[in-house]
C-alpha cells in the first residue's frame, strides 16, 4: 500500500498569514497516462471533507484562490496564501493512483 | 446540483448485518463510479471501496480490512448505490460517506457496532 505521510500534524496560524502544509508519499503518483493522482481536502469541523485541490494543483469549484497546490512524484505542498478563520478543521492529502486508495493521517489547523 | 444522501446507519450487534444507501439526485448517476469512505470516531479517513460504472463494467473494489464482509452494488434506475455490511465488528464503526469523483460527498450516516 502507498503510505501518505503529512507535515506538520497540527499547525496553528495567525489570521492573514500563510500556511503550508506537507505531504510525501511513499510511492511516485504519477500516472503513465501524464496525470498525478494526488488529492487535498479539508474538513471542517462535523462535516464531510471538501475537495480543494486535484491532481496536484488544480483547484476545485469553489475553492478560493488562496488555496495552491504544488510538487511532483511523491512530495507535495498545500499553500493557504492568507488564512482566514473560516480555514480552520482538519486537510488530508489522498492518492488515487494505486489500489488501495489512502489518505494522509490529517493536519489540525486551528487560528491563533 | 449534485446531492449525495446516504442513510441505513444505527446501532448493530457485532456480527449482524446492516445495509446503507446512497442516494443520488443532480447528475447521470448511471455515469459515474461511487466510492465509499469512513471515519472512525476522532480519526482520519478511510477508504472503503468503490463501484465502477456499468460502462466499466460494474465492477468493485475493497479494502482489506472490509474484503469478503462488505459489498457495493448499484441500482442506476433509481441513483442508488448500497453498502452491504455482514459480520460487523466493533472496528466497522465509523460515519460512512459516499462521494462521486471525490468532489461530492453526502453527510454521512453513522454506523455503531456494539452490543
Amino acid at each position: 500500500d502507498i503510505v501518505m505521510t503529512q507535515t506538520p500534524l497540527s499547525l496553528s496560524v495567525t489570521p492573514g498569514q500563510p500556511a503550508s502544509i506537507s505531504c510525501k508519499s511513499s510511492q511516485s503518483l504519477l500516472h503513465s497516462d501524464g496525470k498525478t493522482y494526488l488529492y487535498w481536502y479539508l474538513q471542517k469541523p462535523g462535516q464531510p471533507p471538501q475537495l480543494l485541490i486535484y491532481e496536484v494543483s488544480n483547484r476545485f469549484s469553489g475553492v478560493p484562490d488562496r488555496f495552491s497546490g504544488s510538487g511532483s512524484g511523491t512530495d507535495f505542498t498545500l499553500k493557504i496564501s492568507r488564512v482566514e478563520a473560516e480555514d480552520v478543521g482538519v486537510y488530508y492529502c489522498m492518492q488515487s493512483i494505486q489500489l488501495p486508495f489512502t489518505f494522509g493521517p490529517g493536519t489540525k489547523v486551528d487560528i491563533k | 446540483e449534485v446531492q449525495l444522501v446516504e442513510s441505513g446507519g444505527g446501532l448493530v450487534q457485532p456480527g449482524r448485518s446492516l445495509r446503507l444507501s446512497c442516494t443520488a439526485s443532480g447528475f447521470t448517476f448511471g455515469d459515474y463510479a461511487m466510492s465509499w469512505v469512513r471515519q472512525a470516531p476522532g480519526k482520519g479517513l478511510e477508504w472503503v471501496g468503490f463501484i465502477r460504472s456499468k460502462a466499466y463494467g460494474g465492477t468493485t473494489e475493497y479494502a482489506a480490512s472490509v474484503k469478503g464482509r462488505f459489498t457495493i452494488s448499484r441500482d442506476d434506475s433509481k441513483s442508488i448505490a448500497y453498502l452491504q455490511m455482514n459480520s460487523l465488528k466493533t472496528e466497522d464503526t465509523a460515519v460512512y460517506y459516499c462521494t462521486r469523483d471525490w468532489g461530492s460527498w453526502g453527510q454521512g450516516t453513522l454506523v455503531t457496532v456494539s452490543s
